[in-house]
């Protein structure tokens, strides 16, 4: 069955420093995968999609097949970072599974 | 261009009453889908709409129905609300065709006593 687990529940970091958010999946087929983030009490908005390799707000994602995932980088963290951060997987075209979510908190 | 729209965004229940809870888009995307958000389980689809006059059931269907109505509108129904239903209710859409993202409303914010 499909699945997307990201294991860390809560991530706090300073800002400035790193960051890296965890997502692995599971898919037999070829998978189309993206980050959605969530500021606080407002709507979940597309961050990034792996199709695009793009950087959105300073965020990268890459695409590893060999070990199944998809996590979300940036290396200079701001406080406005702040976040809920879900990554999803589509699977036959309009079939969507999100993770359980990263809950990332930047420190001053 | 309001893109996905939910109403209510509150709304208090006692245990036992029904609600309807709306959506409404104007993208013109064919699928539909109505999910919710609990702490610690993310989202958790409960039904979609692949296209007008077609429902399935999600992960956690039991205690709902829903409606698509027009390619427009696509409503959750609580026929007899529990307090496990207590939580935060997201509509989204999606075109329909492979690789493109789904746009969310604001959600609506549901209490069940």
């Amino acid at each position: 069955a499909q699945r997307v687990t990201q294991p860390e529940k809560l991530l706090s970091v300073f800002k400035g420093a790193p960051v890296e958010l965890k997502c692995n999946y599971s898919y037999s087929g070829s998978p189309e995968l993206f980050w959605y983030v969530q500021y606080s009490r407002q709507r979940l908005q597309l961050l990034l999609r792996h199709i695009s390799r793009e950087s959105i707000k300073g965020f990268t994602a890459d695409l590893n097949k060999g070990e199944t995932s998809f996590h979300l980088k940036k290396p200079f963290a701001q406080e406005e970072d702040s976040a809920m951060y879900y990554c999803a997987l589509v699977y036959y075209g309009q079939n969507f599974v999100f993770g359980p979510g990263t809950r990332l908190s930047v420190l001053p | 261009n309001a893109g996905v729209t939910q109403t209510p965004k509150f709304q208090v229940l006692k245990t036992g009453q029904s609600m309807t809870l709306q959506c409404a888009q104007d993208m013109n995307h064919n699928s539909m889908y109505w999910y919710r958000q609990d702490p610690g389980m993310g989202l958790r689809l409960i039904y979609y709409s692949a296209s007008e006059g077609t429902t399935d059931k999600g992960e956690v269907p039991n205690g709902y129905n829903v409606s698509r109505l027009n390619k427009r509108e696509f409503s959750l129904r609580l026929e007899s609300a529990a307090p496990s239903q207590t939580s935060v209710y997201f509509c989204a859409t999606q075109t329909g065709n492979s690789n493109q993202p789904q746009h969310f409303g604001d959600g609506t914010r549901l209490s069940i006593l």
